[in-house]
């Protein structure tokens, strides 16, 4: 079975330092990933996706995520944070087929000045 | 833009209610998604379509039923609200079955059951 476990739930940075999202999966066959982005009173978007082309996948707004098989992980990365940064972030699999897609529990960025 | 509309952005409803969500897309999409979002949970999927008139269980379908009777809306129906059913509820929609596809999100209903 196909799962995603996001292993902070809240993360904090100042502007214009780095931020880390970290994202472990588990699936049976090679996997489908995607970033998806939440902003406040705003549907979710898609921020990025892995689908086997290449391990460093880059996305909107200067975001970034490596697929690494042999530590399962797909963490989110971006050089620098902005203030318009501060969403929720959800990592999510697809499972199965009619894109049954499994969020992660989400990790809430916090953007500081 | 695809642009996937919800109808209510707040809802409260008193417990035994029967409520109904609707969902519109507007680009032709074959494929709609409702999910359910509480904190900590992340979403979880209730009922998906992926044609007029035919439906699928999700993860968590129970006290739940959906409706699509025209390829752009997707109702989703409470048939007597409980109070475990207060949450944030996301339509969504994509164009394809592929595991690659990406899904379009509506800007979800707060639902409160009292």
């Amino acid at each position: 079975a196909q799962s995603v476990t996001q292993l902070d739930s809240h993360v904090s940075v100042s502007e214009g330092t780095p931020v880390l999202l970290r994202c472990n999966y588990s699936s049976s066959y090679s996997p489908s990933l995607f970033w998806y982005v939440q902003h406040p009173n705003k549907g979710l978007q898609l921020l990025l996706k892995y689908t086997s082309a290449a391990t460093l996948v880059k996305g909107i707004n200067g975001f970034e995520a490596e697929f690494k098989k042999s530590e399962t992980s797909f963490h989110l990365t971006k050089p620098s944070a902005h203030m318009s940064d501060a969403a929720e972030y959800f990592c999510v699999v697809v499972s199965g087929g009619y894109n049954k897609l499994i969020f992660g529990a989400g990790t809430r960025l916090a953007v500081h000045p | 833009d695809v642009k996937v509309t919800q109808s209510s952005r707040y809802l409260v409803k008193r417990t035994g209610e029967k409520v109904f969500l609707e969902c519109v897309q507007d680009m032709d999409h074959e494929n709609m998604f409702w999910y359910r979002q509480d904190p900590g949970l992340g979403l979880r999927l209730i009922y998906f379509s992926y044609d007029v008139k035919m439906k699928e269980k999700g993860d968590i379908p129970e006290g739940y039923s959906v409706s699509r009777e025209k390829k752009e809306r997707f109702s989703l129906i409470l048939e007597s609200a409980s109070t475990n059913q207060t949450s944030m509820y996301l339509c969504a929609s994509s164009a394809d079955t592929g595991r690659n596809e990406k899904l379009f999100f509506g800007s979800g209903t707060q639902l409160s059951v009292l």
